[in-house]
């Protein structure tokens, strides 16, 4: 079955160093999804790649898709203490009827 | 508007006891998830209803656990008997059916069975 990996697991950074988490699909994803849970809080969805290469820019969060569209990249520049959380991916097997597979999630820790 | 509303909020039950968690999702929404969370094995997909008809349950763990949905509007996940390693977040989410769609999650519901 489709397998979603993200790396790192854990990630401490001091504040203003940037962050960047990783995500590779085992099968070719026809979208893929990245979402943030705040501690003791709920996921919550932030952006959606369709294309092949695409790349998308919130503030200081860039989100990538590879040319492939097996892998994602989010990278925050200049982190916070608001960025502390944890990011996940997700993403569909392009001709796949099954739903959204999460990965493993990266908790961000941002050291004031 | 109000997102997707689960209930209870947090519960703690002793093992064998039956529990029985709450959601209702976003009004207009015609697809509705059901997710656990734990440290071990992140999130997880048992369930996810369309139009009030179960799809795909390959990810319950066992018949200890049953999803319902009687209308678009209502659905429960049940554990029969509990047991201590159900411990964990219980999401609910819901969205429109379309693979694009953005998933709303719930607050959650934090059970703890002892």
């Amino acid at each position: 079955g489709q397998q979603v990996m993200q790396i790192p697991q854990y990630q401490h950074v001091q504040e203003g160093e940037d962050f960047t988490t990783y995500c590779n699909s085992s099968t070719t994803l026809s979208n893929i999804q990245w979402y943030k849970q705040r501690p003791g809080g709920h996921p919550v969805f932030l952006i959606q790649l369709v294309k092949s290469g695409e790349v998308k820019k919130q503030k200081r969060l860039t989100f990538q898709f590879g040319e492939a569209k097996k892998n994602s990249s989010l990278h925050i520049t200049a982190t916070q203490t608001t960025d502390v959380g944890t990011y996940f991916c997700a993403g569909r097997s392009s001709g796949s009827a099954r739903q959204l597979t999460f990965g493993s999630g990266t908790q961000l820790t941002v050291l004031p | 508007d109000a997102g997707v509303i689960q209930s209870p909020r947090h519960e703690v039950t002793e093992m064998g006891q039956e529990v029985t968690l709450r959601c209702k999702p976003i009004s207009g929404h015609n697809s509705l998830f059901w997710y656990r969370q734990t440290m071990m094995r992140g999130l997880e997909l048992l369930i996810y209803f369309n139009n009030n008809v179960p799809i795909d349950d390959s990810g319950m763990p066992e018949d200890r656990f049953s999803a319902k949905m009687p209308n678009a509007s209502f659905s429960t996940l049940k554990i029969q008997p509990s047991e201590p390693r159900d411990s964990a977040v219980y999401f609910c989410a819901s969205k429109l059916q379309n693979s694009g769609n953005t998933i709303y999650f719930g607050e959650g519901s934090w059970l703890t069975v002892v």
